[in-house]
């Protein structure tokens, strides 16, 4: 069964940058048949869908946060991170990992992680 | 970037009723559509995807219809356990997008 696993800090600074790793076990990140990728949801709020990568490198990316986002993979360990720069309050979220069936929908979604912005 | 609207954004039933949840997108996108449901503090997780196909271990009372523009998540026989958050997602084009989501109560 494949699963997925946040890991980073859940508080950040103002002004840093957010740092989020998905574990994948249960199956290998270098399909050639899926997208690795994060979504986020504030507080009480609706799912923001942030980038998608494939094991070979291609990324798609919100342009709503392009400029901050950088999404990597590493398929040694089976891992893809997210990197959001300059936070702000507005970043406060849940954030998900997940994977999504080339050209097609999510199918597995990680627990989630919260990650706060504040001093 | 496509818009995905949902309709109602709340909506009351009974236990053991049917109710129906509508999604539009701003732009025609075949049937490029998933549905999720999403309990409190958990994940979402997935019940349709290509607007009508249930995914696996998805009861049959969740169906799904629609192509284009307008789509619809049907559940049937409500139970308790139904009652929680509903989101659409177009996967068509990038940037993907989801509804503002629906939230089901029981009445």
């Amino acid at each position: 069964q494949l699963q997925l696993q946040e890991s980073g800090p859940g508080l950040v600074k103002p002004s840093e940058t957010l740092s989020l790793t998905c574990t994948v076990s249960g199956g290998s990140i270098s399909s050639n048949s899926h997208f690795w990728g994060w979504i986020r949801q504030p507080p009480g709020q609706g799912l923001e869908w942030i980038a998608n990568i494939y094991y070979g490198g291609t990324t798609y990316y919100n342009p709503s946060l392009k400029s901050r986002v950088t999404i990597s993979v590493d398929t040694s360990k089976n891992q893809f991170s997210l990197k959001l720069s300059s936070v702000t309050a507005a970043d406060t979220a849940v954030y998900y990992c997940a994977r999504r069936i080339y050209s097609g929908h999510v199918d597995y979604w990680g627990q989630g992680t919260l990650v706060t912005v504040s001093s | 970037d496509i818009q995905m609207t949902q309709s109602p954004s709340s909506l009351s039933a009974s236990v053991g009723d049917r109710v129906t949840i509508t999604c539009r997108a701003s732009q025609g996108i075949s049937n490029y559509l998933a549905w999720f449901q999403q309990r409190p503090g958990k994940a979402p997780k997935s019940l349709i995807y290509g607007a009508s196909s249930l995914q696996s271990g998805v009861p049959s009372k969740f169906s799904g219809s629609g192509s284009g523009t307008d789509f619809t998540l049907t559940i049937s026989s409500l139970q308790p356990e139904d009652f929680t958050t509903y989101y659409c997602q177009q996967y068509y084009s990038y940037p993907i997008t989801f509804g503002q989501g629906t939230r089901l109560e029981i009445k």
